[in-house]
């Protein structure tokens, strides 16, 4: 089935280190997004990326879309403890228009202060 | 945050006892999902419903049954709960394209 794997499973970084984590998927995607959760939290909607090639930043986070729409990016500048959580890039079922994501087990971000 | 809420927050309960869990949301949203997560398997969808008394099945569906009379309403029911029914169940609702999702604050089942 649809699935998008998510590499690396686990990171530990110095704080002000930087921080990638990428996500690939043997097939086309329609579009991709983003979530954090923080440690005993919820999953939050970070961002969307739609369009080939699409770049987006939000703060220190910079979010980029393949431009075979096969796999995405986020990469975080000078990390802070804040950024310490799980973050998911869920790929969407494309069949039927039900919004339906399919979560992988993300990557768990932790950072040293 | 979303105005979505999740009852209860905690519970424990013994093997053999039926459980429902309870989502609600204040966004008029039309979709709503059930999803757990455990350690090792990140969130894995249950059920989904897109629109009153429209639901399926999601990724790990056995055991579980849900049903929604109101568009604010998602319940989720374990008939006869089971120790690996123990989880952090997690209820979200997105109000369709783009269908980004947002989640409640969750259910944390315990299962002796």
């Amino acid at each position: 089935g649809q699935q998008v794997m998510q590499i690396p499973q686990y990171q530990h970084v110095q704080e002000g280190e930087d921080f990638t984590t990428y996500c690939n998927s043997s097939t086309t995607l329609s579009n991709i997004q983003w979530y954090k959760q923080r440690p005993g939290g919820h999953p939050v909607f970070l961002i969307q990326l739609v369009k080939s090639g699409e770049v987006k930043k939000q703060k220190r986070l910079t979010f980029q879309f393949g431009e075979a729409k096969k796999n995405s990016s986020l990469h975080i500048t000078a990390t802070q403890t804040t950024d310490v959580g799980t973050y998911f890039c869920p790929a969407r079922v494309s069949s039927g228009n039900t919004g339906k994501l399919i979560f992988g087990q993300g990557t768990t971000l932790q950072v040293k202060p | 945050d979303a105005g979505i809420t999740q009852s209860p927050r905690h519970k424990v309960t013994e093997t053999g006892t039926p459980v429902t869990l309870r989502c609600h949301q204040t966004e008029n949203h039309r979709y709503m999902y059930w999803y757990r997560q455990d350690p090792g398997h990140g969130l894995r969808l249950i059920h989904y419903s897109y629109g009153v008394k429209d639901t399926d099945k999601g990724e790990v569906s056995d055991g579980y049954s849900v049903s929604r009379s109101k568009t604010e309403d998602f319940l989720l029911t374990l008939e006869s709960a089971t120790s690996s029914q123990t989880s952090v169940y997690f209820c979200a609702i997105s109000g369709g394209l783009p269908y980004e999702q947002y989640f409640g604050p969750g259910t944390r089942l315990t299962v002796t």
